[in-house]
């Protein structure tokens, strides 16, 4: 699976939006991009997925570069309760494919 | 999403003892479970993955022996912490993938932290 590196922290105001950046130059044409989130002591929680296209939903956007040698999740309206430590995976698609966690970026939404 | 329960959230045991863990999945059926270790203020390590009815892989420096992990059904899996000791203290937490699609997502345990005295 292609490595990923993601920056160790970042700070948002709480109501703006936090845009958290992935590279992954080394990412292959069938590997898919996965989000997950860690809030302290508990497991992880899936936040999105994708390919090539960008993707939406409830809890975030996905911006994927053309090139797909990196990503962007973007959080619109982040709020104290996103203050987490957010984990981009790369991954191959089978449903037997393992999750590698790399050391992930803590996000910290203040006031 | 999917949801995956864990069970128990927390245990305490005295060295020397096993410990079993485990993690069921509610609402779908999966295929495939993986379990992690987190020591404080680290990243998840993967230890094994299992497919149902079939035997565990355990990933390079995890002892098989000791961990062991039992896959019987798709909906439940357990990790067995055999003679435990205060090294092995530390947050396991359990993931489970369902195989309705070819790149579907995996759900996540609520973790247990396992305190060895």
């Amino acid at each position: 699976d292609a490595k990923t590196t993601q920056p160790p922290s970042m700070d948002c105001a709480e109501g703006r939006a936090a845009n958290l950046p992935c590279n992954h130059s080394t990412i292959s044409g069938n590997e898919y991009v996965y989000w997950y989130r860690q809030i302290h002591s508990q497991g992880p929680q899936y936040i999105i997925h994708g390919l090539k296209n960008n993707e939406t939903n409830e809890m975030a956007s996905l911006i994927i570069t053309e090139d797909r040698k990196s990503s962007t999740l973007i959080l619109p309206h982040a709020t104290l309760r996103d203050t987490a430590v957010y984990y981009c995976i790369v991954i191959l698609t089978g449903g037997g494919n393992k999750l590698t966690f790399g050391t992930g970026t803590q996000l910290k939404v203040e006031l | 999403g999917a949801v995956v329960s864990q069970h128990p959230s927390w245990v305490i045991c005295k060295s020397g003892t096993s410990v079993k863990i485990e993690c069921r999945s509610l609402d779908f059926q999966a295929t495939t479970m993986f379990w992690y270790r987190q020591f404080p203020k680290q990243s998840l390590m993967l230890m094994a993955t299992s497919n149902e009815g079939s035997k565990a892989t355990y990933e390079q420096g995890v002892e098989k022996d000791k961990f062991l992990i039992n896959h019987a059904s798709l909906t439940l899996s357990t990790l067995t912490v055999t003679s435990a000791h205060p090294e092995d203290s530390s947050f396991y937490i359990c993931s489970a993938r369902g195989a309705r699609a070819w790149n579907t997502e995996a759900f996540f345990g609520q973790g247990t932290r396992l305190t060895v005295v």
